[in-house]
């Protein structure tokens, strides 16, 4: 079972629609990661909080928005998506918020999106 | 910026038969980690590598890090219908956290 909890796990949403995508860690970690992943492809990195503030953000389009309303929670924004942004959204977390030695990353079992 | 590549894109292995993927990195890394994905699952922690020339075995499966620390190894041996799933090798680089391109391992019984 994964400690890092994601909601909703599939969506379906319109190019006008605005919507959020969730993610919870009970673990005390101080690193938080949305990455992007489309099918038969690695995970992408798309943004990186070390203690709640966002320290990379890897050229994403405005019309994601990330938010880190405290350690535990994370959130990503949707507004204007295109069709081709549907995919799998990953939501992870460290220990340790260091590029070079983050320690493992624990995913949580991601968000389903499909853009129509 | 940094790549990090994966041989093979697949392999399909009859069960009870070793499996080998390959992750190569442009640059050195200081440490290594590698991810299993199943089929409709989210990428988990299978183990992390730090010093040059690392071995490490889990069961039937044996990580190595490379002596130059820019490549590493998986191999399963004897592989079973539940090693199926695409295994990614991850390593950081600057602030950045790069994933290889994987290997989708398919288990034919």
């Amino acid at each position: 079972d994964t400690e890092v909890t994601q909601t909703p796990k599939h969506l379906v949403m319109g190019m006008t629609n605005k919507k959020s995508l969730k993610c919870e860690q009970h673990m005390g970690h101080r690193a938080m990661y949305w990455y992007k992943q489309k099918a038969k492809k690695p995970p992408e990195l798309m943004f990186v909080y070390s203690y709640e503030k966002l320290s990379i953000n890897e050229s994403v389009p405005s019309r994601f928005s990330p938010e880190c309303p405290n350690s535990s929670l994370l959130n990503l924004h949707l507004h204007a998506l295109q069709p081709e942004d549907s995919a799998l959204y990953l939501c992870a977390s460290s220990q340790h918020p260091d590029g070079s030695d983050t320690g493992e990353l624990f995913f949580g079992e991601g968000s389903r999106l499909t853009v129509l | 910026g940094q790549q990090v590549m994966q041989i093979p894109q697949y392999q399909h292995v009859q069960e009870g038969e070793d499996f080998t993927t390959y992750c190569n990195s442009s640059t050195t890394l200081s440490n290594i980690q590698w991810y299993k994905q199943r089929p409709g699952g989210h990428p988990v922690f299978l183990i992390q590598l730090v010093k040059s020339g690392e071995v490490k075995k889990q069961k039937r499966l044996t990580f190595q890090f490379g002596e130059a620390k820019k490549n590493s190894s998986l191999h399963i041996t004897a592989t079973q219908t539940t090693d199926v799933g695409t295994y990614f090798c991850a390593g950081p680089g600057g602030n950045q956290f790069y994933f290889g391109t994987g290997t989708s391992l398919t288990v034919i019984p």
